[in-house]
């Protein structure tokens, strides 16, 4: 089955900074790549998704981008925020219409 | 706006009672999934269902049944409870192979 690899497992950066996080996938059959971002006490919201058929995708401060060689994508977030501090999951599509996530990654932004 | 309810938000139950878990989803989606998130191991895939009356085992089953009777309902049974259980349980529903899970809310269920 899909495994997926996520990376750094904490992040710490400074208001306004970029912070990148990126993972890993195992099966070449993926083709759809989510992010969600889980406050704490909170559920995980999507917050940006990619298909296989694109290699990048931006909404506002934050970027995806892929690699199917690879097969590895990245979350971008550029002028970090102090309510950028989440943990993040990335997930691939793993068939049956299940997702596999990675660990997360948790995202401290001090001001 | 909540599109994914669980019944509950804690749960407090003893070793070898056994605990339902309710999941409803308003969006007529046909996948339903439950995880449970435990730090430092993220979201596993415990159930999910495809299709009323259908289900499938996830990653990691073994404890757990399902029960999915009507569309928008699936619930999560653990038929003896037991302390290793004790987690954060999410609930989440997917239209398709096209688009991203929408999750509940969660279910902290503690086994004393």
């Amino acid at each position: 089955g899909e495994n997926v690899e996520q990376h750094p497992s904490t992040l710490s950066v400074q208001e306004g900074d970029s912070a990148v996080i990126k993972c890993t996938y195992s099966d070449s059959a993926s083709n759809y790549f989510p992010w969600y971002k889980q406050e704490l006490g909170k559920r995980p919201q999507l917050i940006i998704d990619i298909r296989s058929n694109v290699g990048e995708k931006k909404d506002q401060r934050i970027a995806v981008t892929l690699n199917k060689t690879a097969k590895h994508f990245s979350l971008h977030i550029t002028e970090t925020q102090p309510e950028d501090s989440a943990v993040y999951f990335c997930a691939a599509d793993s068939g049956y219409s299940t997702l596999t996530f990675g660990k997360g990654t948790m995202l401290l932004v001090s001001p | 706006d909540v599109k994914v309810t669980q019944s509950s938000r804690y749960l407090v139950k003893r070793t070898g009672e056994k605990v339902f878990l309710e999941c409803v989803q308003d969006m007529d989606h046909e996948n339903m999934f439950w995880y449970r998130q435990d730090p430092g191991l993220g979201l596993r895939l415990i159930y999910f269902s495809y299709d009323v009356k259908m289900k499938e085992k996830g990653d990691i089953p073994e404890g757990y049944s399902v029960s999915r009777e009507k569309k928008e309902r699936f619930s999560l049974i653990l038929e003896s409870a037991s302390t290793n259980q004790t987690s954060m349980y999410l609930c989440a529903s997917r239209r398709d192979r096209e688009g991203g899970y929408t999750f509940g809310s969660g279910t902290r269920l503690t086994v004393v």
